[in-house]
C-alpha cells in the first residue's frame, strides 16, 4: 500500500518568506509526527499528533514553527519569516495507535528545505 | 532532559565483516529501542527494535542486544554487504511518556556505515 509521502520535496526560499510543508500519513494510522535533520546530525522531535488529543509541540524550536492536523489525515507544518538556520530536511512519519501497540513510525521522504 | 548516545559517527567495515554500533540512553524509564536505516536521499526505515523485557534479539543477519543495567543497546550487522551502506539511528522511548499520551523518540546521532567491496 502507500507509504507516507510529502510534499514538496524540495523548497527553496528567501530568508523572511514563509513556507508550508505537507504530510500525508498512512491510511488509518492515528499518530503524525514531524522530525527535523540538519545536514549530517540526527532526527529532532518537533511535534506529536494523536487522533483528536492536544498535540505535543514540546520540540517546537521557536514560534515561528506551528503544525496542524485535520482528523487523523493530512499535517501541514508551517515556518514563518524563515532564516538561514532553519534549513534542514524534515521528515514526516506515522504509526498506529502507540497505546495500542503502534510503536513502529513510518517515515517518508522528507522535504529538503533551502532558506537563501 | 533525555538523551542517546551512538557511536561511532562513521565507520567502515570490508565487505563481510561484522559491524557494530553502540548507544547508550539516560531516562531508565526507556523501554523500547528501534533501530532505523537511512539510505541517501530516503527517509529513515525500521530495522530491528527490541523492548526492555528482552536482551536480544535476532533477524537474519541483524542483532540487537540490550543491558538494561548499564543502559546501552548495540546493533550487530554479520556478513556485512554493499548494501548495507547507510546511515543507522538508535532511538529510544519511554513507557512513562506512552501513559501520559506523549508518544516521542530521542534519536542518537546516527552512524554512516561504509563496506567496502
Amino acid at each position: 500500500g502507500a507509504g507516507v509521502s510529502q510534499s514538496p520535496s524540495n523548497k527553496v526560499t528567501e530568508k523572511g518568506k514563509d513556507v508550508e510543508l505537507r504530510c500525508d500519513p498512512i491510511s488509518g494510522h492515528t499518530a503524525l509526527y514531524w522530525y527535523r535533520q540538519r545536514l549530517g546530525q540526527g532526527l529532532e522531535f518537533l511535534i506529536y499528533f494523536q487522533g483528536n488529543s492536544a498535540p505535543d509541540k514540546s520540540g517546537l524550536p521557536s514560534d515561528r514553527f506551528s503544525a496542524e492536523r485535520t482528523g487523523e489525515s493530512v499535517s501541514t507544518l508551517t515556518i514563518q519569516r524563515t532564516q538561514q538556520e532553519d534549513s534542514a530536511v524534515y521528515l514526516c512519519a506515522s504509526s498506529l495507535e502507540p497505546l495500542a501497540g503502534g510503536y513502529e513510525q513510518y517515515f517518508g521522504p522528507g522535504t529538503r528545505l533551502t532558506v537563501t | 532532559g533525555e538523551n542517546v548516545e551512538q557511536h561511532p559517527s562513521t565507520l567502515s567495515v570490508q565487505e563481510g565483516d561484522s559491524a557494530v554500533i553502540k548507544c547508550t540512553y539516560s531516562d531508565s524509564a526507556s523501554n523500547y529501542f528501534p533501530w532505523y536505516k537511512q539510505e541517501l536521499g530516503k527517509g529513515p526505515q525500521l530495522i530491528i527494535d527490541i523492548r526492555s523485557n528482552v536482551g536480544e534479539k535476532k533477524d537474519q543477519r541483524i542483532a540487537v542486544t540490550l543491558n538494561k543495567t548499564a543502559k546501552h543497546f548495540s546493533l550487530h550487522i554479520t556478513e556485512t554487504q554493499p548494501e548495507d551502506s547507510a546511515v543507522y539511528f538508535c532511538a529510544a522511548s519511554s513507557s512513562s511518556d506512552f501513559a501520559s499520551g506523549t508518544y516521542k523518540y530521542i534519536f542518537g546521532t546516527g552512524t554512516r556505515l561504509k563496506v567496502l567491496a
